[in-house]
Formats: C-alpha cells, sequence, structure tokens
C-alpha cells in the first residue's frame, strides 16, 4: 500500500535549537518527494523538491535529506525562529508510466512549535 | 508577480446544496490542482488539470468535479454537499505536471450545516 508516514506528530522546541522531522514512504514507483510548510488558516509553501538521485537539498535553514534505497526522508531546521511554528508536510508523488494517473501521496504532517 | 488566488475564502451552504469554487493560477501556469483538507484526513488530491484537460484525479466521488478553462483559470464544483464535505478546499497551480513546483492559494473554508 502506497502510504507517506511523518513522525514526530508533534514537537515543541526552545528558540534557536535545532530539530530534525521525519518521513517514511513506501510509496512506488516514486518521482519525487517534497516538504511543504504550512501555516496555520494558509496555504502551504513549498520548501524543496528531491527527485530519487538527489540525497542533500537545502533552503536556508531547512535542509532536507533523502535515503531512496530505504525510503527516509528527513527535514533538519536550523536554529529554529518563532516564525518556524508551523505544520510541516511531507508529500510523495507517485508517476505511473503505463497509464492511469499520476497521484501525490500525503503525509499527516508534523506540527512545530516554536517557544521563546 | 501574483499569486494564486481562490474565491470565495469562506462559504457557508446547507446539505443537499451545490457550490463552486474558482482559482485563478499565477500568469503563466497551465496546470492547476485542487485538494481537500480536512483535520482528520489532512490534504487530500482532488484532481488536476492542465491545458483545459483532466490529467490526474484522487479518491473523490463524483460529486466533485471540475473544470479549466482557457485562460488556465479553473472550477470545482460540488453537488449534494454532505456535513463531511466542510473543509479547506486548497488551489495549487505550476507551470506544468509531475516535477514541476506548486504554488498554493489561500484556500476557501467551506461549512456544511
Amino acid at each position: 500500500k502506497n502510504q507517506v508516514e511523518q513522525s514526530p506528530q508533534s514537537l515543541i522546541i526552545l528558540e534557536g535549537k535545532n530539530c530534525t522531522l521525519q518521513c517514511n514512504y513506501t510509496v512506488s514507483p516514486f518521482s519525487n518527494l517534497r516538504w511543504y510548510k504550512q501555516d496555520t488558516g494558509r496555504g502551504p509553501v513549498s520548501l524543496t523538491i528531491m527527485t530519487f538521485s538527489e540525497n542533500t537539498k537545502s533552503n536556508g535553514r531547512y535542509t532536507a535529506t533523502l535515503d531512496a534505497d530505504t525510503k527516509q526522508s528527513s527535514l533538519h531546521i536550523t536554529a529554529s525562529q518563532l516564525s518556524d511554528s508551523a505544520s510541516y508536510i511531507c508529500v510523495v508523488f507517485r508517476i505511473l508510466f503505463s497509464g492511469g494517473y499520476n497521484k501525490l501521496i500525503f503525509g499527516a504532517g508534523t506540527r512545530l512549535a516554536v517557544h521563546p | 508577480k501574483a499569486g494564486v488566488t481562490q474565491t470565495p475564502r469562506y462559504l457557508i451552504k446547507t446539505r443537499g446544496q451545490q457550490v463552486t469554487l474558482s482559482c485563478s493560477p499565477i500568469s503563466g501556469h497551465r496546470s492547476v490542482s485542487w485538494y481537500q483538507q480536512t483535520p482528520g484526513q489532512g490534504l487530500q488530491f482532488l484532481f488536476e488539470y492542465f491545458s483545459e484537460t483532466q490529467r490526474n484525479k484522487g479518491n473523490f466521488p463524483g460529486r466533485f468535479s471540475g473544470r479549466q478553462f482557457s485562460n488556465s483559470r479553473s472550477e470545482m464544483n460540488v453537488s449534494t454537499l454532505e456535513l463531511g464535505d466542510s473543509a479547506l478546499y486548497l488551489c495549487a497551480s505550476s507551470w506544468g505536471l509531475a516535477n514541476y513546483e506548486q504554488y498554493f492559494g489561500p484556500g476557501t473554508r467551506l461549512t456544511v450545516t
């Protein structure tokens, strides 16, 4: 079954600390993996898109890693800020070459709270 | 460049009614996707349109339909509304399909009573 699982479900950290969010997937065939940040009441904003050949990709204080062999990804946030408080969603794109519909499969998200 | 816009932002409907939501993509983007987000189910993919044709479809009943116009603007229609359709409906646009980055709009909050 094609699934995306994220951990932890929620996380509280102090401002200035680092944290790592996890994403495990069983999606096949795999096309790319995306991390989104969603502030409360707003639409998601893309942080990174990674294909199977990419191991690491950074976007400012956000660094995503991908291990396509173990089907695991992580999002590392460095020197957290209060504005990092949001939900972080891992999404895997499943592409079908033999017809049928391609599909985005979403994780449930990790809710991060950064406290002063 | 203006972002993705969605109208209306908030909507209250009664069970059994139908509703139409609108999405205007970023200028130059030809793909529009629709998503439903609820606290219990998270984000779920509804469908994707590219050049006025539906290219991808999620696992939603036929009550959910959409279309895309020649200017890439898209509409989503939900007929015979149910209480469980209460959700945030998000639209995202991208230049192309598959590996292209998506940009989300602010969403339409639909409440069904």
